[in-house]
This record gives C-alpha cells, structure tokens and sequence, in this order.
C-alpha cells in the first residue's frame, strides 16, 4: 500500500521560505511514476506546483517557477518542497502526490507574521 | 496553458438520480492523459478516473468516463448518498498540468 505523509511548519512569515517534505511509503520514488506537490487555498481549487519525474527531472508550474524548487532525498524515500518569498496568498493545504493516483492527506501552511 | 473549464458549477439532484459532469479544454487533450478526482470536505482528492475512461482502483462502476481531444464527461449513473462531493477534471499531459474549477454535487 503506497502512502504519503507531508510534513513542516504549519506557520510561515511573510518573506520567509515555506518548507515541506514527503515522505514516502510502500514504493520506492526511484522506481516509477511521478511525484510532486499542488495546493489548495482555502475554499478553492486545486493548483499544480511541479513534478520530479522518477529519474530526477523537475518541472514546475511557470506561474510559481522562480520561487520554487523540488528535490529528492532517495536515500530516505522523500521529496522536498521549498517556496521561497511567500505571502499571504501562498496560505493553502500543500498536497504531496504519486502522479495521479496516490495522494497525502495534506497539510495546511499558514502564511502570516 | 490549458484551460479546462467545468459545468455545471453546481449540480443538484437526489440519491438515484444519474450526474453528468462536463469538463471542456481550450486546446485539445491527449485523453491519455486527463483525470477525475472526487474531493469530499476536509480530504485528499480522490483518483477516480484516468485515461479519460480508466477506472481506479476501488472505484464502484456507476463512475464511468468518456471524451476526447476538448470535451471530456464524467457520468455517475445512479447517485449514492456517499458520492455528494465536488469533481475535480485535470490533464496531466501537457505542462503546466491543469485542473477545472470543479462542480459541486449536491443533495437537492
């Protein structure tokens, strides 16, 4: 059984860097698929932000692409989030997934001083 | 960027009924790649189709997806009281993946 568990701060100051990690279990990120993160504002929708393919290409979303980068820890099965210069309109729930079909439960991050 | 665009926004029908949820692209969809999610309140979205027309695992066969190049459907065919929730559509085949906005099923 595949499962994803995000972790992190719930609460980032404005400017600061929000960071996340996935950790993963039941398959091992280097084996297939792809991984990556998408957020939810509160009563929104949903927001892809990048992927990690299996073999260590990152894309992201071009919207969000300056201010964010993905990365793998594969001795530890995890990936890894960082946004940097947030603001108050990066406050969402932050999803990790297993493109498309396996996703954490989410964790919502707060941006506020 | 691919826009996906949902209608209805809103659904409301009663347990029994069948939903027929659109899902239409500003650019045509490789169908190999376009997703439906079911997302109830305070959870994960929930993989329900992919390939536009591929069950996921677990998934009642009254979930049934169709389409192709702009316009995509998810149909429920009879309504049970578990599957009130809004319906996420997404393609994952050209970057940046994309979601609708969802449409909201809900108990009239």
């Amino acid at each position: 059984q595949v499962q994803l568990q995000e972790s992190g701060p719930g609460l980032v100051k404005p400017s600061e860097t929000l960071s996340l990690t996935c950790t993963v279990s039941g398959y091992s990120i280097t084996s297939g698929y792809q991984w990556g993160w998408i957020r939810q504002p509160p009563g929104k929708g949903l927001e892809w932000i990048g992927s990690l393919h299996h073999s260590g290409s990152t894309s992201y979303n071009p919207s969000l692409k300056s201010r964010v980068t993905i990365s793998v820890d594969t001795s530890k099965n995890q990936f890894s989030l960082k946004l940097t210069s947030v603001t108050a309109a990066d406050t969402a729930v932050y999803y990790c997934a297993r493109f498309v079909d396996y996703w954490g439960q989410g964790t919502l991050v707060t941006v506020s001083s | 960027e691919i826009v996906l665009t949902q209608s209805p926004g809103t659904l409301s029908l009663s347990p029994g009924e069948r939903a027929t949820l659109s899902c239409r692209a500003s650019q045509s969809v490789n169908s190999r790649y376009l997703a439906w999610y079911q997302q109830k309140p305070g959870q994960a979205p929930r993989l329900l189709i992919y390939g536009a027309s591929s069950r996921a695992t677990g998934i009642p066969d009254r979930f049934s997806g169709s389409g192709s190049g702009t316009d995509f459907t998810l149909t429920i065919s009879r309504l049970e009281p578990e599957d009130f929730a809004v319906y996420y559509c997404q393609q994952y085949g050209s970057s940046p993946w994309t979601f609708g906005q969802g449409t909201k099923v809900e108990i009239k």
